[in-house]
């Protein structure tokens, strides 16, 4: 069956614009998270959906927003985008809940300018 | 909250040999522990994973090692071939309330 996909895979935006990265989960899956990977700081857990149901936030500003639909795709938006924002932006999505069992898609590159 | 610490983030071995990765966690409550194979321009690529009431779980040429008490896991990798050269990371996590922490990656490189 099909993986994990997301798009865009490349992104190339200015400072102060926002940007929206769209994740397609395995299908049956419920379950998608994302996360910000950057070679300083790692892998970071930025929010986890459920049944359209936020279940857990990472910690970062109130800019970084998502959503997630009936249908289970999910959506992260980042508003007034900063230099250190450029990272690659990883989903996966779970059968069940918190990352138990979670496949990865290839990522958004966003590169801030 | 959870802190996961992964050692070494360098490894080289040659062909053949045998390469361990491990990692300490610091919530005595995760009990869900996965490793990840990230290559060049991917996406991590779950391995294998191990729950605590379990303490060693192998596939073929990799296995995994939990130590509940010393709150540690290993992920050992024989026979090593150059196709394995990638970016490990491993994981922790509570399963069902809590979202994975991962180490900061362990670069392995094999040399043929």
């Amino acid at each position: 069956k099909a993986g994990v996909t997301q798009t865009p895979r490349y992104l190339i935006k200015t400072r102060g614009q926002q940007v929206t990265l769209s994740c397609s989960p395995i299908s049956g899956h419920r379950s998608v998270s994302w996360y910000q990977q950057t070679p300083g700081q790692g892998l970071q857990f930025l929010f986890e959906y459920f049944s359209e149901t936020q279940r857990n936030k990472g910690n970062f500003p109130g800019r970084f927003s998502g959503r997630q639909f009936s249908n289970s795709r999910s959506e992260m938006n980042v508003s007034t985008l900063e230099l250190g924002d450029s990272a690659l932006y990883l989903c996966a999505s779970s059968l069940g809940v918190s990352g138990y069992e979670a496949f990865f898609g290839q990522g958004t590159r966003l590169t801030v300018v | 909250g959870e802190n996961v610490e992964q050692h070494p983030s360098t490894l080289s071995v040659q062909e053949g040999d045998s390469a361990v990765i491990k990692c300490t966690y610091s919530d005595s409550a995760s009990n869900y522990f996965p490793w990840y194979k990230q290559e060049l321009g991917k996406g991590p690529q779950l391995i294998i994973d191990i729950r605590s009431n379990v303490g060693e779980k192998k596939d073929q040429r990799i296995a995994v090692t939990l130590n509940k008490t010393a709150k540690h896991f290993s992920l050992h990798i024989t026979e090593t071939q150059p196709e394995d050269s990638a970016v490990y990371f491993c994981a922790a996590s509570y399963s069902g309330n809590t979202p994975l922490v991962f180490g900061k990656g362990t670069r392995l490189s094999v040399i043929a």
